[in-house]
Parts: C-alpha cells; sequence; structure tokens
C-alpha cells in the first residue's frame, strides 16, 4: 500500500485552458473526497464520492469544475477555462470509517 | 453549518519545551469528531490525534494530547518535548458523526515554530 497519490504534483497552465488532475486511493478505501488548500488558510471541501457515486458537491464547485470516480477506483478534477482564482493545492484523501489519509496535493498556478 | 476557528495564526516554543494550540468548534450536533492534523513543508497532511465526542477521556498519542472540553467547545493540542520536526502547519478539523455527511471542515491553521 504505498498511500493515495496525486498526479501531477505541480501544473501551471495559461488562463482558459483546461486541466485534469488525477487521484489514486488507498485500494479499500471506499470514499475519496477532494478540498482546495489557498496560501494560508486551511483545506476547503469541494466534493465526495463513495464508491463510484458523487455524494457531495460544495457551492465551491461552480460548473467549470467536474469530478469523476468511475468505477469507484481513482477520481479525476477537471477544471475548465481556468481562472486565475483557481490557482491553489489541490487536495485529495480517501477513508474508510473515520480514518483519512491524504496526498500531497496537486499545486495549480494559472498565468 | 460547522465552523472551526483557529485564533493563533504563529506560535513559538522552545525545542523540549510544552506549547499548546487552540481550536474552537461551533456546531449543534452532538455526535462528531475532532482531529488535529499537521501539514509539513512537504505539504501531506499527517493525522496526528483524533477525538470522539461522545468519550470524556482526552485522547493521548505519545507527545501529543488533547484538552477537550465539549460544553465550551474547545479542542486544544498539547505538544510536550517539542522536537524540530514538530515544525509544521497544524489544522484543527471537524467531522460530524451523521453518515452521508463525512467531510472534514477545517480551521485556518497555527504555523509553529520550534527554536533551537
Amino acid at each position: 500500500d504505498t498511500g493515495v497519490s496525486q498526479d501531477p504534483r505541480h501544473k501551471i497552465t495559461k488562463r482558459g485552458q483546461n486541466v485534469t488532475f488525477r487521484c489514486d486511493p488507498i485500494s479499500e478505501h471506499n470514499r475519496l473526497y477532494w478540498y482546495r488548500q489557498t496560501l494560508g488558510q486551511g483545506p476547503e471541501f469541494l466534493t465526495y464520492f463513495q464508491n463510484e457515486a458523487q455524494l457531495e458537491k460544495s457551492r465551491l464547485l461552480s460548473d467549470r469544475f467536474s469530478a469523476e470516480r468511475p468505477k469507484g477506483s481513482f477520481s479525476t478534477l477537471e477544471i475548465q477555462r481556468t481562472e486565475q482564482g483557481d490557482s491553489a493545492m489541490y487536495l485529495c484523501a480517501s477513508s474508510f470509517g473515520s480514518g483519512y489519509t491524504f496526498g500531497s496535493g496537486t499545486r495549480l498556478t494559472v498565468v | 453549518a460547522q465552523t472551526v476557528t483557529q485564533s493563533q495564526p504563529e506560535m513559538s516554543v522552545q525545542e523540549a519545551e510544552t506549547v499548546t494550540l487552540s481550536c474552537t468548534y461551533d456546531t449543534s450536533e452532538s455526535d462528531y469528531y475532532l482531529f488535529w492534523y499537521k501539514q509539513p513543508p512537504s505539504r501531506q497532511m499527517i493525522l496526528v490525534i483524533r477525538q470522539e465526542a461522545y468519550k470524556q477521556q482526552n485522547a493521548t498519542e505519545n507527545r501529543f494530547s488533547v484538552n477537550f472540553q465539549k460544553a465550551a467547545k474547545s479542542f486544544s493540542l498539547k505538544i510536550s518535548d517539542s522536537q524540530l520536526g514538530d515544525a509544521a502547519m497544524y489544522f484543527c478539523a471537524y467531522r460530524s458523526g451523521d453518515f452521508g455527511n463525512e467531510k472534514l471542515t477545517f480551521g485556518t491553521g497555527t504555523r509553529l515554530t520550534i527554536i533551537p
């Protein structure tokens, strides 16, 4: 078990481009979460899945954001038409029961 | 909605001394979990300690212990015998006990500096 892995670690993109991040959770964890963390702040909840079902989405998740978890395994988070305000660290976590494991995050910079 | 407040943006402590980080939260629920996470510069969030609200006994993990005051909605973290490796951002987090409402709500964090 190698923990929660996220890819890429860093992404620089031009404003208006689309980006996609991937998260591979711990294999036996049925729940997967996405959070966004801006500099100097705590992580903010974006969305979460139980198996392949997306159970909750934050109001922070605008129409430009979409997340999937096909077959209840890895998950992708796509941001369309990126804006400078999307620059942040995107964290993925997985859980089974009340224990969470976080990945190292993907740092997105929109220029 | 639940909120978590960490009123100390920065704290510093001499190596080997004891430091306490503060956290308060607001909720109308009676069943919930509280967590302290550590985020070193390498950025991966690491669980330090957790507390179930129904347990009166304060959680302890080696040098880390909490003071959980349910009526006051306070959840402070005490780090004893501080070590250089304890330097990090520390986040307090809340999770509802309701099945299906399992997202974490975080505070804004406290940056802990260890002075050699």
